[in-house]
Order: C-alpha cells, then sequence, then structure tokens
C-alpha cells in the first residue's frame, strides 16, 4: 500500500464547477498535511496547509481527518488557470529530520 | 516567485562527465533538501540537511555526492551518471518544523547522454 494514495484522474471539468480531490495516508506518525499544485514542468508550489478545523482560502478549502487519514481539497468556482496536477503531502519529524512523502498527485483539467 | 533559486535550469552531461547542482535559499530555513522527480511521479527524497549537516540519505547511490557549505546553500555533485538519472532535480527548504510548509526551486532539469 502507498504511503500516501490519490485518484490521479484527470478530472475534467467545465468553467465554473466545484471539484473534489481526495487523498488517504497511512503513516498515523504524520504530523502536517499539505496540498501542491504543479504545473506542467514546473516545481511544486505550496498552494495551502490542511488543518483538522478546516480551513479555506478563496475558491480552496481543505479539511483533514486525523481518525480516518483522509485529507480533501474542494475547489468553487473552477478557472482555466486552475488547470494542473494537485500533489498531497504529508510530513512525518523523524530523527534525521522532516520527510516530505507525495502522492502520486491528481491531474485537473479545467475546460471552457 | 521562487525564494528558493537553482541553477543550472538545464544541464546536458555525458555519462562521464562530473558536474554540480546548485541551490540557494536566503529565507533563514535551517533545512534543505534534493528531491528528484521523473515524468509524471511525485517527487522523491534524495538526501534531508538540518544545520548543515546530512540527516537523511534515502539509500541514493554514491554518483549523487551532496554537500552543504552553509546555511543558504546546498550542493548536489554529479559523477559517472546514468541516462536513467535523467529528470528533474529539485531543491527543497524548510523551517527546522516543516509544519509551515517546504518550498521548492525551478528545479534543473538534468539529461544524462
Amino acid at each position: 500500500r502507498k504511503e500516501v494514495e490519490q485518484d490521479p484522474g484527470p478530472f475534467n471539468v467545465p468553467e465554473g464547477a466545484t471539484v473534489a480531490f481526495n487523498c488517504t495516508y497511512s503513516n498515523s506518525a504524520s504530523q502536517s498535511f499539505f496540498w501542491y499544485r504543479q504545473d506542467c514542468r514546473k516545481e511544486p508550489k505550496l498552494l495551502m496547509s490542511v488543518y483538522s478545523s478546516g480551513n479555506e482560502d478563496g475558491r480552496f478549502t481543505a479539511q483533514l481527518n486525523r481518525a480516518s487519514q483522509y485529507i480533501s481539497l474542494l475547489i468553487r468556482d473552477s478557472k482555466l488557470s486552475d488547470s494542473a496536477t494537485y500533489l498531497c503531502v504529508v510530513t512525518i519529524l523523524t530523527g534525521g529530520g522532516n520527510k516530505l512523502t507525495f502522492g502520486t498527485g491528481t491531474q485537473l483539467k479545467v475546460e471552457l | 516567485d521562487t525564494e528558493v533559486t537553482q541553477t543550472p535550469k538545464h544541464l546536458v552531461m555525458g555519462m562521464t562527465n562530473k558536474k554540480s547542482l546548485k541551490c540557494e535559499q536566503h529565507m533563514g530555513h535551517r533545512a534543505m533538501y534534493w528531491y528528484k522527480q521523473k515524468a509524471k511521479k511525485p517527487p522523491e527524497l534524495m538526501f534531508v540537511y538540518s544545520y548543515e549537516k546530512l540527516s537523511i540519505n534515502e539509500s541514493v547511490p554514491s554518483r549523487f555526492s551532496p554537500e552543504c557549505p552553509n546555511s543558504s546553500l546546498l550542493n548536489l555533485h554529479l559523477h559517472a551518471l546514468q541516462p536513467e538519472d535523467s529528470a528533474l532535480y529539485l531543491c527543497a527548504s524548510s523551517q527546522e518544523w516543516a509544519g509551515r510548509g517546504t518550498f521548492f526551486g525551478q528545479g534543473t532539469r538534468l539529461t544524462v547522454v
């Protein structure tokens, strides 16, 4: 079983749609959780941190369920510019330092 | 714009060459990382430096040799690479505790011929 699992997609949605991505992680010692966005041939960019209380940043809402080891990202009113791969990332603090583990990514294509 | 700067952006090298990738950050982060990313795959951790000391080596072959000259700089020395080592090499940095996120450079796209 992979440490962080995501539906690879692609998700093809019309502009203005609401889309939800899910992610599960297997290591209960995971401490920090994030969504990153990666455009084709670019570096991953931090989209938002994810907390149990849920957090919102404009059209983006992220949620963490520690009991179920489940992370979600909701994008409302999708824009063409939202087209990218969305990576779920968990961090474990080990004796050697932080280890980020990436999910395989979910590809989003927003269409006219 | 990323605050982690990597050079060069592109590199083509032969299997007998020696080259180095460079990374610089001025965010005061004390943890720095090298990741390798193949096409259509997520980044894979190679090395972690914490307070300028190598703290994690994910069983990376010795033809990859990291170096951290100071708290702002991270190098990756390459020698006798194989064509399958062709990938995007990403440098990243974070605070010692990565709870506020890890920030990536634009990467070096390496091709081994």
